[in-house]
């Protein structure tokens, strides 16, 4: 029972091209979605999140917007850069709950230069 | 301020050993989190400590998996008895609280053989 999903296994995209990654969530109590960036032998980097009050973040580069109605959250980076390549996962949470977080199968970013 | 630290970095072990993962929180941290990526997968939960306290072990194998957050020292993932299945990365992240966002380590690659 995947809860949240990443259809894109990988992505390419020109450098100085703007980047969009999707993600599609089925369990309607979650209030709470991230965005995380992992290279490989490394943990995951925290990016960025919404809460499910919200519409739309944005932290320079990197903007999440949460469409509720259509469960689907994606991430834009623009303009993507060589350094952006790498594995970006999704995850969600329940407020309230214990705090685990439930990932998408991640999408794989290369920027080509 | 030093971040997420586990060890060993990678981990090697014959069938029927056991294995210990170590974790050791961010400052400040004293919730830490448990997950499991198999490959070609995305993280799966698997254990919420805080310190002393087991708070969600709902992603967690019923048998020959343990885990533990004592007052002094690190968290530790006890793995008894591996089979070439358990061989996965195993990422410790922690948070200074229930809500916050989680911050991941460089993870532990377990190989059994």
């Amino acid at each position: 029972d995947q809860q949240v999903k990443q259809n894109s296994p990988s992505l390419s995209v020109q450098e100085g091209r703007i980047s969009i990654l999707n993600c599609d969530y089925t369990n309607s109590m979650f209030d709470y979605f991230l965005w995380y960036k992992k290279y490989p032998a490394e943990g995951p980097t925290f990016l960025i999140s919404i809460s499910s009050i919200k519409d739309k973040n944005e932290d320079g580069r990197f903007t999440v917007f949460l469409n509720k109605s259509a469960k689907h959250l994606s991430l834009h980076i623009v303009p993507s850069q060589p350094g952006d390549s790498a594995v970006y996962f999704c995850a969600a949470l329940v407020s309230g709950n214990t705090g685990k977080l439930i990932f998408g199968q991640g999408t794989t970013l290369q920027v080509k230069p | 301020n030093a971040g997420v630290m586990q060890n060993p970095r990678h981990l090697v072990r014959r069938r029927g050993q056991e294995a210990r993962l170590r974790c050791s929180p961010m400052k400040g941290h004293s919730h830490v989190y448990w997950y499991r990526q198999l490959p070609e997968e995305g993280l799966k939960f698997m254990v919420y400590l805080q310190k002393e306290n087991i708070i969600d072990e709902s992603g967690m194998p019923k048998e020959r998996f343990s885990a533990e957050f004592p007052k002094e020292g690190p968290s530790i993932l006890r793995i008894q008895q591996v089979v070439r299945g358990d061989s996965a990365a195993y990422f410790c992240a922690s948070s200074p609280d229930q809500q916050e966002t989680q911050y991941f380590g460089p993870g532990t690659r377990l190989l059994v053989l």
